[in-house]
């Protein structure tokens, strides 16, 4: 199945430090969604969003869906040691989410 | 509310012994997707139900991997023989189109499985 280019692949940064993430498609997508997943669970939902153009924030983080709809880009502001994890993209077209390659954060205190 | 339920939450067996999964979706969620993760990767779709129809299983590999969704609700999926590249991480996700058009999915914890 396809899967989204996402970038960087891993992250290292100091506690306090601002992060950005995006992920990239040859697709056109209807949705674009970003998960959080730690070791031994399942993706949590972070951001979801729905419209070209379209900036929302959870908190510490900021999420954009790209104009052209095939890119989204998501932020973290001020990390925390509990920001460490690994963040996948998600596109969604008709019924059918693809998802990135993920992105590991380490951040470090 | 409860989320999608998982079990078991891990399982060992030993390579051409059959092994089953278990999911239950958020209440009211009329899709469900069962997705296979391997390590260092995002999850791949191996098949998705719109109620208890299987509407897309094109990435199942149906020599030895089977799903039902009896009424809708649960579902199970079954690997039987397992072979060593079966281990991953099985995760069962739900997912309700809201009247805005809006569509999110959520993940339940997955199962570990370890093919020895």
């Amino acid at each position: 199945g396809q899967q989204l280019n996402q970038s960087p692949q891993s992250m290292f940064i100091q506690e306090g430090e601002d992060v950005s993430m995006n992920c990239t498609s040859s697709s056109i997508f209807n949705t674009w969604l970003w998960y959080k997943q730690d070791p031994g669970e399942g993706p949590v939902l972070l951001i979801a969003l729905y419209k070209a153009g379209e900036l929302t924030s959870n908190g510490r983080l900021t999420a954009q869906f790209g104009i052209t709809r095939k890119d989204s880009f998501l932020n973290i502001s001020a990390s925390i040691p509990s920001d460490v994890g690994i963040y996948f993209c998600a596109g969604l077209t008709g019924n059918q989410f693809y998802f990135g390659t993920g992105t590991s954060l380490t951040v470090i205190p | 509310e409860a989320g999608v339920v998982q079990s078991p939450r891990y399982k060992i067996i030993e390579k051409k012994q059959p092994v089953a999964f278990w999911c239950n979706p958020i209440s009211g969620h009329n899709t469900l997707y069962w997705y296979l993760q391997n390590l260092g990767q995002g999850p791949e779709l191996l098949i998705r139900y719109e109620n208890e129809e299987a509407v897309d299983d094109s990435q199942l590999p149906k020599d030895r991997f089977s799903a039902e969704r009896l009424k809708g609700v649960d579902s199970t999926l079954k690997i039987q023989p397992a072979e060593l590249g079966d281990s991953a991480v099985y995760l069962c996700a739900s997912s309700l189109v809201l009247s805005s058009g809006h569509n999110e999915q959520f993940f339940g914890p997955g199962t570990r499985l370890t093919v020895l």
